[in-house]
């Protein structure tokens, strides 16, 4: 609901595989973005992108890779090299333009044993 | 780049009383401080912002102050409801053309009680 979809809700995984997490909009968003959120702690920035085929790193995107061929699209990918993957994962977008705020999906929860 | 602490990380209240969150931000161009409101295990939802070119905005029982000189905003929740228990987040960022990038405190934990 919200324009966000974050598929699947839980996700869990054996170490050293790598997961894709799908994060859909329908809001026309040029700008979208992905947070890691750990128990009792804020949500810190991984990778965002402003326009098709073009991505930022954020403050912690060492271990994940993500793609934006679409506009409605931003897969993140949370490679066997990321140390610490298990974490509460949340996809936003918002415009580029004027005063916009953020608009996030219901997140996906990431297990990794 | 951008630092926000946030103060306290858990505050219990009485029904009926108010609630104060405390943020601190470090990039003075900064312009944009939003406030979100987190339930378990749900996503984050925006509940006030403010921007740089005012000092204060209210929205029936809550409001956000912002001091740009001392680099600090803080929310206020008055006559507080147990619906109002939740994780609360400030945030800052620099908002232009460019999009929204997001720094988020370490957040709250408001435990209203009945």
């Amino acid at each position: 609901d919200g324009g966000i979809t974050q598929s699947p809700k839980y996700l869990f995984r054996k170490e050293g595989q790598n997961v894709t997490l799908s994060c859909e909009q329908n809001l026309n968003h040029d700008a979208m973005y992905w947070y890691r959120q750990d128990p009792g702690q804020g949500l810190r920035l991984i990778y965002y992108s402003q326009i098709v085929n073009d991505f930022q790193k954020g403050d912690i995107a060492e271990g994940y890779s993500v793609s934006r061929e679409k506009k409605e699209s931003f897969p993140l990918t949370v490679t066997s090299a990321q140390k610490n993957p298990t974490a509460f994962y949340l996809c936003a977008s918002s415009t580029t333009m004027g005063w916009s705020p953020l608009h996030f999906g219901n997140g996906t929860r990431l297990t990794v044993t | 780049g951008e630092n926000v602490e946030q103060h306290p990380s858990t505050l219990s209240v009485q029904e009926g009383d108010s609630a104060v969150i405390k943020c601190t931000y470090s990039d003075s161009a900064s312009n944009y401080f939003p406030w979100y409101k987190q339930e378990l295990g749900k996503r984050p939802q925006l509940i006030i912002d403010i921007r740089s070119n005012v000092g204060e905005k209210k929205d029936q029982r809550i409001a956000v102050t912002l001091n740009k000189t001392a680099k600090h905003f803080s929310l206020h929740i008055t006559e507080t409801q147990p619906e109002d228990s939740a994780v609360y987040f400030c945030a800052a960022s620099l908002l232009n053309n460019a999009g929204n990038m997001l720094t988020f405190g370490g957040g709250t934990r408001l435990m209203v009680k009945p």
